[in-house]
Protein backbone atom coordinates (compact mmCIF):
# COMPACT_ATOMS: atom_id res chain seq x y z
CA UNK A 1 0.00 0.00 0.00
CA UNK A 2 1.48 3.24 -1.31
CA UNK A 3 -0.50 5.32 0.90
CA UNK A 4 -2.43 7.22 -1.88
CA UNK A 5 -5.62 6.83 -1.84
CA UNK A 6 -7.63 7.27 -5.51
CA UNK A 7 -11.73 7.66 -6.05
CA UNK A 8 -13.48 6.51 -7.86
CA UNK A 9 -11.68 3.47 -9.09
CA UNK A 10 -13.84 2.92 -11.91
CA UNK A 11 -15.82 5.27 -13.53
CA UNK A 12 -17.71 5.08 -17.15
CA UNK A 13 -19.37 8.10 -18.56
CA UNK A 14 -20.39 9.25 -21.87
CA UNK A 15 -18.53 11.52 -24.49
CA UNK A 16 -19.24 15.53 -23.76
CA UNK A 17 -19.71 14.62 -20.04
CA UNK A 18 -17.28 15.80 -17.07
CA UNK A 19 -16.22 13.87 -14.14
CA UNK A 20 -13.50 14.61 -11.36
CA UNK A 21 -10.89 12.25 -9.89
CA UNK A 22 -10.17 12.65 -6.31
CA UNK A 23 -6.44 12.12 -5.12
CA UNK A 24 -5.61 11.93 -1.22
CA UNK A 25 -1.50 11.83 -1.28
CA UNK A 26 0.34 10.25 1.29
CA UNK A 27 0.65 11.88 5.18
CA UNK A 28 2.74 14.26 4.75
CA UNK A 29 3.66 14.81 1.32
CA UNK A 30 3.29 17.93 -0.45
CA UNK A 31 3.70 17.73 -3.75
CA UNK A 32 1.21 15.80 -6.09
CA UNK A 33 1.50 14.71 -9.60
CA UNK A 34 -1.46 13.66 -11.94
CA UNK A 35 0.07 11.15 -14.56
CA UNK A 36 -2.41 9.48 -17.49
CA UNK A 37 -1.37 6.10 -19.17
CA UNK A 38 -2.79 5.03 -22.14
CA UNK A 39 -1.85 1.57 -23.99
CA UNK A 40 -0.28 3.43 -26.91
CA UNK A 41 1.52 6.71 -24.93
CA UNK A 42 2.36 5.07 -21.59
CA UNK A 43 2.50 7.26 -18.38
CA UNK A 44 2.63 10.86 -19.66
CA UNK A 45 2.28 13.75 -17.30
CA UNK A 46 -0.29 16.14 -16.79
CA UNK A 47 0.35 18.35 -13.96
CA UNK A 48 1.88 18.78 -10.83
CA UNK A 49 0.70 20.79 -7.41
CA UNK A 50 3.09 21.74 -4.32
CA UNK A 51 1.57 22.88 -1.13
CA UNK A 52 -1.75 24.32 -3.29
CA UNK A 53 0.20 25.71 -6.20
CA UNK A 54 0.58 24.85 -9.68
CA UNK A 55 4.04 23.94 -10.19
CA UNK A 56 4.71 22.35 -13.61
CA UNK A 57 2.63 21.39 -16.24
CA UNK A 58 2.84 18.46 -19.00
CA UNK A 59 0.71 17.59 -21.87
CA UNK A 60 -2.67 18.59 -20.28
CA UNK A 61 -5.26 19.54 -22.19
CA UNK A 62 -7.37 22.68 -22.14
CA UNK A 63 -10.79 20.76 -20.99
CA UNK A 64 -8.52 19.38 -18.54
CA UNK A 65 -8.01 21.06 -14.91
CA UNK A 66 -6.40 20.52 -11.42
CA UNK A 67 -6.19 21.77 -8.32
CA UNK A 68 -5.25 21.17 -4.50
CA UNK A 69 -6.97 22.05 -1.67
CA UNK A 70 -5.72 23.28 1.58
CA UNK A 71 -5.94 19.61 3.39
CA UNK A 72 -3.35 18.75 0.30
CA UNK A 73 -5.77 16.82 -1.60
CA UNK A 74 -6.07 17.26 -5.08
CA UNK A 75 -8.80 16.76 -7.70
CA UNK A 76 -8.67 16.32 -11.52
CA UNK A 77 -11.68 17.38 -13.55
CA UNK A 78 -11.90 16.22 -17.07
CA UNK A 79 -14.72 18.03 -19.04
CA UNK A 80 -16.26 17.74 -22.81
CA UNK A 81 -14.83 13.58 -22.76
CA UNK A 82 -14.35 12.35 -25.81
CA UNK A 83 -13.57 8.74 -26.62
CA UNK A 84 -9.59 9.26 -26.55
CA UNK A 85 -9.73 10.37 -22.75
CA UNK A 86 -10.70 6.80 -21.82
CA UNK A 87 -6.96 5.75 -19.44
CA UNK A 88 -6.29 5.31 -16.26
CA UNK A 89 -5.55 8.42 -14.57
CA UNK A 90 -3.23 8.04 -11.69
CA UNK A 91 -1.89 10.69 -8.93
CA UNK A 92 1.39 10.13 -7.32
CA UNK A 93 2.69 12.49 -4.50
CA UNK A 94 6.34 12.94 -2.82
CA UNK A 95 7.29 14.63 -0.02
CA UNK A 96 9.85 17.38 -1.68
CA UNK A 97 9.46 19.24 -4.75
CA UNK A 98 11.89 17.30 -6.91
CA UNK A 99 11.52 14.17 -5.56
CA UNK A 100 11.93 11.24 -8.41
CA UNK A 101 10.95 8.57 -5.91
CA UNK A 102 6.89 9.11 -6.81
CA UNK A 103 4.35 6.99 -4.61
CA UNK A 104 1.61 6.50 -7.12
CA UNK A 105 -2.33 4.99 -6.30
CA UNK A 106 -4.05 3.10 -7.76
CA UNK A 107 -5.30 4.62 -10.67
CA UNK A 108 -8.79 5.71 -11.69
CA UNK A 109 -9.58 3.64 -14.76
CA UNK A 110 -12.09 6.20 -17.27
CA UNK A 111 -14.01 4.65 -19.98
CA UNK A 112 -15.63 7.38 -22.12
CA UNK A 113 -18.78 5.63 -24.38
CA UNK B 1 13.25 17.50 -25.38
CA UNK B 2 13.64 14.36 -23.37
CA UNK B 3 13.01 11.05 -24.66
CA UNK B 4 12.95 7.71 -23.10
CA UNK B 5 13.18 4.24 -24.82
CA UNK B 6 12.95 0.70 -23.40
CA UNK B 7 13.04 -1.89 -25.44
CA UNK B 8 12.04 -4.99 -25.44
CA UNK B 9 8.41 -4.05 -25.53
CA UNK B 10 7.60 -7.49 -23.91
CA UNK B 11 9.75 -10.61 -22.62
CA UNK B 12 9.27 -13.83 -21.84
CA UNK B 13 11.87 -15.58 -19.70
CA UNK B 14 11.58 -19.26 -18.03
CA UNK B 15 12.18 -19.20 -14.42
CA UNK B 16 16.28 -18.49 -14.07
CA UNK B 17 16.37 -17.27 -17.65
CA UNK B 18 18.54 -14.17 -16.53
CA UNK B 19 18.03 -11.32 -18.90
CA UNK B 20 18.38 -7.78 -19.13
CA UNK B 21 16.08 -4.88 -19.98
CA UNK B 22 17.30 -1.75 -22.02
CA UNK B 23 16.50 2.15 -21.48
CA UNK B 24 17.79 4.68 -23.55
CA UNK B 25 17.40 8.23 -23.15
CA UNK B 26 18.34 11.70 -24.13
CA UNK B 27 18.00 14.63 -21.28
CA UNK B 28 19.25 18.06 -21.11
CA UNK B 29 21.07 17.84 -17.84
CA UNK B 30 20.43 14.08 -16.12
CA UNK B 31 18.60 14.83 -12.23
CA UNK B 32 18.42 10.84 -11.84
CA UNK B 33 17.18 7.91 -13.81
CA UNK B 34 14.93 5.56 -12.46
CA UNK B 35 13.14 2.08 -12.63
CA UNK B 36 9.41 1.71 -11.67
CA UNK B 37 7.61 -1.94 -11.52
CA UNK B 38 4.30 -1.97 -12.43
CA UNK B 39 1.95 -4.59 -11.95
CA UNK B 40 -1.37 -5.18 -13.61
CA UNK B 41 -4.36 -2.69 -12.36
CA UNK B 42 -1.32 -1.29 -10.00
CA UNK B 43 -0.09 2.07 -10.14
CA UNK B 44 4.15 1.61 -10.59
CA UNK B 45 6.40 1.07 -7.37
CA UNK B 46 9.73 2.37 -7.30
CA UNK B 47 12.10 0.24 -7.45
CA UNK B 48 15.68 2.16 -8.13
CA UNK B 49 17.27 5.71 -8.52
CA UNK B 50 20.21 6.24 -10.44
CA UNK B 51 22.15 9.72 -10.18
CA UNK B 52 25.46 9.46 -12.39
CA UNK B 53 27.16 7.10 -14.95
CA UNK B 54 28.95 3.93 -13.65
CA UNK B 55 26.47 3.61 -10.69
CA UNK B 56 24.56 0.32 -10.13
CA UNK B 57 21.80 -0.44 -7.53
CA UNK B 58 20.70 -4.19 -6.43
CA UNK B 59 17.55 -5.07 -5.07
CA UNK B 60 17.06 -9.26 -4.56
CA UNK B 61 17.20 -10.36 -8.34
CA UNK B 62 17.59 -6.72 -9.88
CA UNK B 63 20.48 -4.90 -10.70
CA UNK B 64 20.14 -1.55 -12.27
CA UNK B 65 23.05 0.47 -14.10
CA UNK B 66 23.67 3.70 -15.97
CA UNK B 67 25.95 4.57 -18.89
CA UNK B 68 25.83 8.46 -20.25
CA UNK B 69 22.99 6.78 -23.11
CA UNK B 70 21.40 4.09 -21.55
CA UNK B 71 20.60 2.00 -18.52
CA UNK B 72 19.93 -1.52 -17.72
CA UNK B 73 17.86 -3.71 -15.99
CA UNK B 74 19.66 -7.06 -15.40
CA UNK B 75 17.32 -10.30 -13.79
CA UNK B 76 19.31 -12.58 -12.55
CA UNK B 77 17.37 -16.00 -12.31
CA UNK B 78 13.67 -14.33 -12.45
CA UNK B 79 10.92 -16.11 -10.71
CA UNK B 80 7.72 -15.72 -11.78
CA UNK B 81 6.63 -13.08 -9.13
CA UNK B 82 8.93 -11.13 -10.82
CA UNK B 83 6.58 -10.87 -13.58
CA UNK B 84 5.13 -7.11 -14.19
CA UNK B 85 5.95 -4.05 -16.40
CA UNK B 86 9.00 -2.14 -15.67
CA UNK B 87 9.02 1.27 -16.51
CA UNK B 88 12.33 3.53 -16.95
CA UNK B 89 11.60 7.39 -16.39
CA UNK B 90 14.33 10.16 -16.40
CA UNK B 91 14.38 13.10 -14.73
CA UNK B 92 16.02 16.49 -16.91
CA UNK B 93 16.78 20.24 -15.45
CA UNK B 94 14.01 22.41 -14.95
CA UNK B 95 11.42 23.11 -17.42
CA UNK B 96 7.91 23.91 -18.19
CA UNK B 97 7.20 20.26 -16.98
CA UNK B 98 8.84 21.58 -13.31
CA UNK B 99 11.13 17.86 -12.42
CA UNK B 100 8.43 15.78 -13.90
CA UNK B 101 9.68 12.63 -14.31
CA UNK B 102 9.14 11.74 -18.03
CA UNK B 103 8.65 7.50 -18.76
CA UNK B 104 9.17 4.96 -21.38
CA UNK B 105 6.40 2.71 -22.27
CA UNK B 106 8.23 -0.14 -20.50
CA UNK B 107 9.10 -3.49 -20.69
CA UNK B 108 6.13 -6.18 -20.30
CA UNK B 109 8.40 -9.11 -18.59
CA UNK B 110 6.72 -12.65 -18.10
CA UNK B 111 8.35 -15.43 -16.13
CA UNK B 112 6.91 -18.84 -16.55
CA UNK B 113 7.51 -21.51 -14.24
Amino acid sequence: DSGVTQTPKHLITATGQRVTLRCSPRSGDLSVYWYQQSLDQGLQFLIQYYNGEERAKGNILERFSAQQFPDLHSELNLSSLELGDSALYFCASSALLGAGELFFGEGSRLTVL
Amino acid sequence: EDQVTQSPEALRLQEGESSSLNCSYTVSGLRGLFWYRQDPGKGPEFLFTLYSAGEEKEKERLKATLTKKESFLHITAPKPEDSATYLCAVQGGVSDSGYALNFGKGTSLLVTP
